[in-house]
């Protein structure tokens, strides 16, 4: 059974930059099949997809959050990262980490493992 | 990007009830479209995707169907398990996006 668990720390503080790392087990990270994605969720529901990386280290970053964002692998852990810069309170949100499947015309496709989700708070 | 609304935003109906939820999408889609399941407090929980493939382990009383821009998800017969928020996702577009949920409460 694939799992996957995100860390990182709970509070940052405006225009830092917020660091998180997702552990899959149960599964390698290694497999051609699958990308490995970032999504948020604010606290009016709303899911919003960040972005995905494939074990090679190729990426696909929302528009809206590019310039922002950085995404790494580590496939000797088993983990994968998430960088967002210069946060502001709007940046404040569930992470999860979720492993992407391919729908048929990869690597588009749809989410079929998720993590517990962190609570990441953005306040001085 | 390709914009996703469902309806209703929220649903109250009793256990055994039939209940119909829909997203729209703002240009075709295909059948590239996901449905997720969500309890407070926890993840989503894959359901349907490619608008009508149960995932393995969904109850059967889960159906979805649609293509192009109208999408429906169906269950049969409520039970007091699937109280909880439904979201739509699609994939055809490299920007995945999601619909902004449906509460179905109980009556």
């Amino acid at each position: 059974q694939v799992q996957l668990q995100e860390s990182g720390p709970g509070l940052v503080k405006p225009s830092q930059t917020l660091s998180l790392t997702c552990t899959v087990s149960g599964g390698s990270i290694y497999s051609g099949n699958y990308y490995w994605s970032w999504i948020r969720q604010h606290p009016e529901n709303g899911l919003e997809w960040i972005g995905y990386i494939y074990y090679t280290g190729n990426t696909y970053y929302n528009p809206s959050l590019k310039s922002r964002v950085a995404m790494s692998v580590d496939t000797s852990k088993n983990q994968f990262s998430l960088k967002l810069s210069s946060v502001t309170a709007a940046d404040t949100a569930v992470y999860y980490c979720a492993r992407q499947i391919c729908g048929g015309d990869c690597p588009r496709g749809f989410f079929d493992y998720w993590g517990q989700g962190t609570l990441i708070t953005v306040s001085s | 990007d390709i914009q996703m609304t469902q309806s209703p935003s929220t649903l109250s109906a009793s256990v055994g009830d039939r209940v119909t939820i829909t997203c729209r999408a703002s240009q075709s889609i295909g059948n590239w479209l996901a449905w997720y399941q969500q309890k407070p407090g926890k993840a989503p929980k894959l359901l349907i995707y490619k608008a009508s493939t149960l995932e393995s382990g969904v109850p059967l009383r889960f159906s979805g169907s649609g293509f192009g821009t109208e999408f429906t998800l169906t269950i049969s017969s409520l039970q007091p398990d699937d109280f909880a928020n439904y979201y739509c996702q699609q994939y055809n577009s490299y920007l995945y996006t999601f619909g902004q949920g449906t509460k179905l409460e109980i009556k």
